[in-house]
């Protein structure tokens, strides 16, 4: 099945700087991957996402990245704010099951 | 448009217990998965049901079951609990099972379990 690895486990920003997010997935049938941030005490909630056949998306302060031959995407937040303080999941889709990496926690420090 | 709910949002029981916790998807969604989360393993599946049928099931034993009624509201339970089992089950919706079609995941707050 897919196993998806993600970096780091922790980061710790400036507010105003940029955080970068790793994930690695093991099946190349693996077509979608959503990125979801959870705060302190609620819910996932999706923030962005992309399919394979998307190599960048973009949406404000927030663009993702995947390399398909490499099987690995990024997620980039520049011009962080102390809001962007979360954790932060990577997801794989294959073959309908969705499987997440175990997730960055995300400190901005003012 | 009412989101995810889940209930009850906390539960304490104690080992060899078993517990069914309920999930009502955002309206018009037909597709629920079950997801749990613990600070060890981070979101691991459960399973993923789809018009009243289980379409996935992830890694878990046979103690963890769910099902999914035909007004897309959906339960899962878990049987002989042991201390492991103490986590936040999450539900998620979606309008097409299988994140396909531009269908992502919705998730509720969850259900906060605790085993003594």
């Amino acid at each position: 099945g897919e196993n998806v690895e993600q970096h780091p486990s922790t980061l710790s920003v400036q507010e105003g700087d940029s955080a970068v997010i790793k994930c690695t997935y093991s099946d190349s049938a693996s077509n979608y991957f959503p990125w979801y941030k959870q705060e302190l005490g609620k819910r996932p909630q999706l923030i962005i996402d992309i399919r394979s056949n998307v190599g960048e998306k973009k949406d404000q302060r927030i663009a993702v990245t995947l390399n398909k031959t490499a099987k690995h995407f990024s997620l980039h937040i520049t011009e962080t704010q102390p809001e962007d303080s979360a954790v932060y999941f990577c997801a794989a889709s294959s073959w309908g099951k969705l499987q997440f990496g175990a997730g960055t926690q995300v400190v901005v420090t003012p | 448009k009412a989101g995810v709910t889940q209930t009850p949002r906390y539960l304490i029981k104690t080992r060899g217990q078993q517990v069914t916790l309920s999930c009502s998807p955002i309206s018009g969604h037909r597709s629920v998965s079950w997801y749990q989360q613990t600070p060890g393993q981070g979101l691991q599946f459960l399973f993923e049901y789809f018009s009243e049928t289980q379409r996935n099931k992830g890694n878990f034993p046979g103690r963890f079951s769910g099902r999914q009624f035909s007004n897309s509201r959906s339960e899962m339970n878990v049987s002989t609990l042991e201390l492991g089992d103490s986590a936040l089950y999450l539900c998620a919706s979606s309008f097409y099972p299988g994140t396909a079609n531009n269908s992502p995941l919705h998730f509720g707050n969850g259900t906060r379990l605790t085993v003594t």
